[in-house]
């Protein structure tokens, strides 16, 4: 079946600091891949996604390429900010829909 | 994007009792949508499979009969837990595909406390 491992936290960082978050994958056929957010309370909001081979998501500064060869999508910003402070998931999804998630990294941004 | 609402957001209610909560798909359609759970600092696990038109699919170890799942329209599902006890309190997510890459989009969540 599908799968996803995702690097351990708690992860804590200084503003300005590089965030590197690993995550491998799993599965048959040709999954997308996609980061998800969570922030204190609130629902997932999707990152960043990409669909096939080498594909490279981003988005507010994130990035993450899908490498086939590696089976990996590892999330990476150049300069956090505390507002980056949240929840982390990545997350693969095959032809049935459904979301398979990595256990999720807590990211904590000091100032 | 597409947008999905819960409702409501947060609910508490007495062991024993019965808890509905909406997943609604604001501005598209979603023949199927999803229901997870999470657990504190955990990550979401999938409930089930919520199909218009026809009964849902549980996910191994998940109780049909505890977690009621209703697809009433292309724009609501409900999920219903009987008979609440506390260890059914969590974070209940619902989540809906939309679009050609099988993205996902997610309702902020429903809160449940059982005392």
């Amino acid at each position: 079946g599908n799968s996803v491992t995702q690097m351990e936290g708690p992860v804590t960082l200084s503003e300005e600091a590089f965030l590197t978050i690993n995550c491998t994958y799993t599965a048959t056929g040709y999954p997308s891949l996609f980061w998800y957010v969570q922030y204190p309370g609130e629902g997932l909001q999707l990152l960043l996604k990409a669909t096939k081979a080498d594909d490279k998501g981003s988005n507010k500064g994130f990035e993450a390429t899908y490498r086939k060869e590696t089976t990996s999508f590892h999330l990476e910003k150049g300069s956090v900010q505390v507002s980056d402070s949240a929840v982390y998931f990545c997350a693969l999804v095959s032809n049935d829909y459904k979301l398979s998630f990595g256990a999720g990294t807590t990211v904590t941004v000091r100032a | 994007g597409a947008v999905v609402s819960q409702h409501p957001s947060w609910v508490i209610c007495k062991s024993g009792t019965s808890v509905k909560i909406e997943c609604r798909s604001l501005d598209f359609q979603a023949t199927t949508m999803f229901w997870y759970r999470q657990f504190p600092k955990q990550s979401l696990m999938l409930m089930a499979t919520s199909n218009e038109g026809s009964k849902a699919t549980y996910e191994q170890g998940v109780e049909k009969d505890k977690f009621l799942i209703n697809h009433a329209s292309l724009t609501l599902s409900t999920l219903t837990v009987t008979s609440a006890h506390p260890e059914d309190s969590s974070f209940y997510i619902c989540s809906a595909p939309s679009g050609s890459y099988n993205e996902q989009f997610f309702g902020p969540g429903t809160r449940l406390t059982v005392l």
